[in-house]
């Protein structure tokens, strides 16, 4: 079973600012690596599929980068409505199992 | 646009088994498959279950140990979760969500959830 592991636990940064998160697989898992922003009492929505490519409506200022085991999102100025909690997702091309990071908070500083 | 809307949610005992459904409108179910994932208050996210946009294919989480059966009815445009011998580690809001493609891939949107609390 593929275990991603995301870090760092809790980001606090300010508007403004860049947030580089990570996320590590325990092994390969190609580009299929998706990123999924969700705020409080709401859920998950698509932010980054196929370890870079932008999802329908996911401004520029979101981008992800990596493949094998090692993935980035990176937000390049942070607006206010972006503090959220962030989980990668890998997917196996065969049998399609799915397996979350644990999670990574964006609060605000 | 795209809804799905999740129910069936509720306090049940240990041992025991609850169907929760996902009602879909907005797209053609019949061509999408879709899946389950489940939060457990607190907690992080956990992908439960996938089925094919026929139910002619079916895989769930190793973790659940075949406790829990993905089905689904095209006429109806109904998502189901079969959930049997339900422990308190199973408290959790259930999503299902739509997957892109007829065979898995990634999925979005989701459904707000349905909460299912297993407790004595």
């Amino acid at each position: 079973e593929i275990v991603l592991t995301q870090s760092p636990t809790t980001l606090s940064l300010s508007p403004g600012e860049r947030a580089t998160l990570s996320c590590r697989a325990s092994q390969s898992v190609g580009n299929y690596l998706a990123w999924y922003q969700q705020k409080p009492g709401q859920a998950p929505t698509l932010v980054i599929y196929n370890a870079s490519k932008r999802a329908t409506g996911i401004p520029p200022r979101f981008s992800g980068s990596g493949s094998g085991t090692d993935f980035t999102l990176t937000i390049s100025s942070l607006e206010p409505e972006d503090f959220a909690v962030y989980y990668c997702l890998q997917r196996g091309n065969w049998p399609p199992m799915y397996t979350f990071g644990q999670g990574t908070k964006l609060e605000i500083k | 646009q795209v809804h799905l809307v999740e129910s069936g949610g509720g306090v049940v005992q240990p041992g025991t088994s609850l169907r929760l459904s996902c009602a879909a409108s907005g797209f053609t179910f019949s061509s999408c498959a879709m899946h389950w994932v489940r939060q457990a208050p607190g907690k992080g996210l956990e992908w439960v279950a996938v089925i094919w946009y026929d139910g002619s294919k079916k895989y769930s989480a190793d973790s659940l140990k075949g406790r829990f059966t993905i089905s689904r009815d095209n006429s109806k445009n109904m998502l189901y979760l079969d959930m049997s011998s339900l422990r308190v580690e199973d408290t959790a809001v259930y999503y299902c969500a739509k997957d892109w493609y007829g065979d898995p891939n990634w999925f979005d949107p989701w459904g707000q959830g349905t909460l299912v609390t297993v407790s004595s």
